[in-house]
């Protein structure tokens, strides 16, 4: 069983849909990380969440940590929102656990 | 810009040949750490260091080598590259904050 488990693992939108990306994990952790991947580039940080909620345009993170389970939302979603959107947990040791990745197309 | 530097972008390498995957940040992180990513899998663990001069093995290790000489520099070294280690490669700085990652390097094993 896979410690951290995001879903769905593809998402096909059309613009201007609310979208919401779930992560589960099983492990006990010191921070959350959203990061999103554009096809062929690099890794961005999205968001660092140890408890609540950040927002930072329009995303909104989420994480309940007595239900081990974190949300990524994306509000009036955007063709250039199509990326890979990846899920890691942080162990007390800063150890990174990744989840396999949620693959998003929005659609004009 | 302030981030982590990671060359080369592309390579090609012949099995048995070596190389080295450079990195380099200049945001005075201590902990940097080396990531494959291949097709259907999570980013994989290759090595971790939590400063100058200690480093330490992740999930696959095997076949890869690290030092860290300096709180910058964390290169990756392969000793005798091998089909299974085409992939992509990502350096990275953090955890204990916002994770910076290089751009990849795309390396290709013939």
């Amino acid at each position: 069983k896979n410690e951290v488990e995001q879903s769905p693992q593809n998402l096909t939108a059309q613009e201007g849909e609310f979208i919401t990306i779930n992560c589960s994990y099983s492990v006990g952790i010191s921070a959350l990380h959203w990061l999103q991947q554009h096809p062929g580039g690099g890794i961005v940080s999205l968001f660092m969440l140890s408890s609540g909620k950040k927002k930072h345009g329009r995303l909104i993170a989420t994480i309940n940590i007595q239900e081990k389970h974190s949300s990524l939302h994306i509000t009036a979603s955007h063709p250039r929102d199509s990326a890979v959107y990846i899920c890691a947990v942080e162990g007390s040791q800063g150890n990174l656990i990744f989840g396999k990745g949620t693959k998003l197309s929005v659609k004009p | 810009n302030a981030g982590v530097t990671q060359t080369p972008k592309f390579q090609v390498l012949k099995t048995g040949q070596s190389m080295t995957l450079q990195c380099a940040q200049d945001m005075n992180h201590e902990y940097m750490s080396w990531y494959r990513q291949d097709p259907g899998m999570g980013l994989r663990l290759i090595h971790y260091s939590v400063g100058a001069g200690i480093t330490d093995q992740g999930e696959v290790p095997n076949g890869y080598n690290v030092s860290r000489s300096t709180t910058e520099d964390f290169p990756l070294r392969l000793l005798s590259a091998a089909p299974s280690q085409t992939s992509v490669y990502f350096c990275a700085s953090g955890p204990n904050s916002p994770l910076h990652f290089g751009n990849g390097t795309r390396l290709t094993v013939t």
